[in-house]
């Protein structure tokens, strides 16, 4: 089936640095989402892509949908400590409808103080 | 406006026992989905309904099962627990309208010991 390998799988990072991770398919996809869980919550939409080679901004986060629909990154800018949680990319699932999402495995974000 | 609400937050079940998980969806929201979500294998999705029809399903036997209401709540249920079912699982809604996004609900944790 669709795998989605996301990276990098954790990231240790100072207050203020600019953080950047990827997500790359075996498939090609229509739509890229990108998505933040805290802990103990559900995940929550941040970006979603939906054309190749769209640049999409929400705040400090830029998202890119690659121009292979094969894959797709996440920046965020100027990290602040809420910015602390897991990420995680999401496409269209392969079985079809409207709903259904595969999800990368998810890069752990942490600010060291 | 109510966010999705999942019942109950926590639960633990002995193997070999049977579990229900409850979901209210976002009012107005008719397309309800669920995913399980493991250390190990990440987010996964099980099935999505819309206007009480199973309209998508994923690659999990068929122990896993669900339904929803004509008022669009619904309800997953695990048959003969398995240790390897102890997951947080997650349900979210959407409108149903196309692109809409997926709103999570914060998730039932289930433990089977």
């Amino acid at each position: 089936g669709q795998q989605l390998n996301q990276s990098p799988q954790s990231m240790f990072i100072q207050e203020g640095e600019d953080v950047s991770m990827n997500c790359t398919s075996s498939s090609i996809f229509n739509t890229w989402l990108w998505y933040k869980q805290d802990p103990g919550e559900g995940p929550v939409l941040l970006i979603a892509l939906y054309k190749a080679g769209e640049l999409t901004s929400n705040g400090r986060l830029t998202a890119q949908f690659g121009i292979t629909r094969k894959d797709s990154f996440l920046n965020i800018s100027a990290s602040i400590p809420s910015d602390v949680g897991i990420y995680f990319c999401a496409g269209p699932y392969s079985g079809g409808g409207a709903d259904g999402l595969t999800f990368g495995k998810g890069t752990h974000l942490i600010i060291q103080p | 406006k109510a966010g999705v609400t999942q019942t109950p937050r926590y639960l633990i079940k002995t193997r070999g026992q049977q579990v229900t998980l409850s979901c209210s969806p976002i009012s107005g929201h008719r397309s309800v989905s669920w995913y399980q979500q493991t250390p190990g294998q990440g987010l996964q999705f099980l099935f999505e309904y819309f206007s009480e029809t199973q309209r998508n399903k994923g690659n999990f036997p068929g122990r896993f099962s669900g339904r929803q209401f004509s008022n669009s709540r619904s309800e997953m249920n695990v048959s003969t627990l398995e240790l390897g079912d102890s997951a947080l699982y997650l349900c979210a809604s959407r409108s149903g309208t196309m692109g809409s996004p997926l709103h999570f609900g914060n998730g039932t944790r289930l433990t089977v010991t």
